[in-house]
This record gives C-alpha cells, structure tokens and sequence, in this order.
C-alpha cells in the first residue's frame, strides 16, 4: 500500500518569501499525486494533479509542483507567499487506477504567513 | 454549479446513539466518496460509491456504513457511537468518464462536524 509522508507539520514563512512543503511517496510510482489545500473550517481543494505527463505540474493561486521519480518525492513550491496561502496543504497520492477515488493522504503541513 | 453540499454542519451525540449524516454531490458527478478527518489519524479513506455500489473500503470497523441512492446522494451512518468517532466527516465527488477511469479529482464539502460525549 502506498504511504505519503509530509516533512514538517508546521511551516512559517513571511509574506513575499519562498514557499516549499515536502512531500514523499512510497516506492512505487503512484498512477495520480495531488496537492490538496483546506482552509479553516472548510473542506480540502485542489491545488494540482500529476499524471506522469510532465514533471512539473502547475496548479491554482501561483503553486507547482515537481515530480522527482528518483527521489521519490513531489515537493509544492511557491515563489512568494500570499498572506491568503495560511491554510493546511495535503499531498495525496492515488493506489492505482482501479482503485477510483480511494486515495491516502499525508499527516498535512500548516502554513503561517507572516506580515 | 453548486458544491458538494453536506448535511449536518455540526452535531453532538453521546456514546451509543448512531448518526446518518448525507452528501449531496456536485450535479452529473457520480462518484461519492466518504473521508474522516481527526488531529490524530489525519485524513482516512472511509469507502466510495459509485452508481449504487460500493467500489471500495477504508479500515473501519463495520459500524461504519454507507449507502448511495440513485441521484448519486449518499448518506453513511455510524452505529454504536464511540469518544473516537469524534471527527470531521468529509464527503467528495467525482467526475467518471465514459471509459470508466477514475480522475481522481475529488471536490470536497465543508463537512460533517460529529462530536461524541
């Protein structure tokens, strides 16, 4: 069974700097990797979705994504924080294909945008 | 387009009553899947209905069960309340091509609030 782990439960960051959470997949290659975001008291959104067609994956609000098959990893980057990114990002991945919509999350990364 | 709307937003029970709690999915999605969110087990796959069927299931005891009508509504239920079962219970849907490939894009309601004392 896939596992998806998230370095950092907790990320602080100011407002125009770099984002960067981490994500790592278990070995196999998953069909779908997916970066999720949930705003307090709502439910999870989209940000983006790999499908192994390209690497680089751009998503909603200014993030991307890059799929690294060597380091087994899927990393959300944005290159200046808003202070509207403070929420929590999942990254997801997918067992397969025929496994519809079952996927397995990480723990999530908690984003502080400071003014 | 409305979202994925599910009802109750917030409710208490006490050990042992059971709970239904309903998802109405996006319009022409078909797909409904059933997610339980807690600060100490992260976000779990409860189990996926598509076009009346289950198609897949998470860990969970069988007091966790689920069931989809045919305008793609599902609602699941919880028997025999336990203190754990206290968690956010997020419903998402899906979109199913004609090929019957699952995108794996999952949009998702605000959730279903169950406190158990």
């Amino acid at each position: 069974a896939q596992s998806v782990t998230q370095l950092g439960s907790h990320v602080s960051v100011s407002e125009g700097a770099l984002v960067l959470l981490r994500c790592n997949y278990s070995s196999s290659v998953p069909p779908y990797l997916f970066w999720y975001v949930q705003y307090p008291n709502q439910g999870l959104q989209l940000l983006l979705k790999y499908t192994s067609a390209a690497t680089l994956v751009k998503g909603i609000n200014g993030f991307e994504a890059e799929f690294k098959k060597s380091e087994t990893s899927f990393h959300l980057t944005k290159p200046s924080a808003h202070m509207s990114d403070a929420a929590e990002y999942f990254c997801a991945v997918s067992e397969s294909k025929a496994a519809g919509n079952k996927l397995t999350f990480g723990g999530g990364t908690r984003v502080l945008v400071k003014p | 387009k409305a979202g994925v709307t599910q009802t109750p937003r917030y409710l208490i029970k006490t050990r042992g009553q059971q709970v239904t709690l309903s998802c109405s999915p996006i319009s022409g999605h078909r797909s409904v899947s059933w997610y339980q969110q807690t600060p100490g087990q992260g976000l779990q796959f409860l189990f996926e209905y598509f076009s009346e069927t289950q198609r897949n299931k998470g860990n969970f005891p069988g007091r966790f069960s689920g069931r989809q009508f045919s305008n793609s509504r599902s609602e699941m239920n919880v028997s025999t309340l336990e203190l754990g079962d206290s968690a956010l219970y997020l419903c998402a849907s899906s979109l199913k091509s004609s090929q019957n490939i699952n995108t794996g894009e999952l949009f998702f309601g605000e959730g279903s609030r169950l406190t158990v004392l």
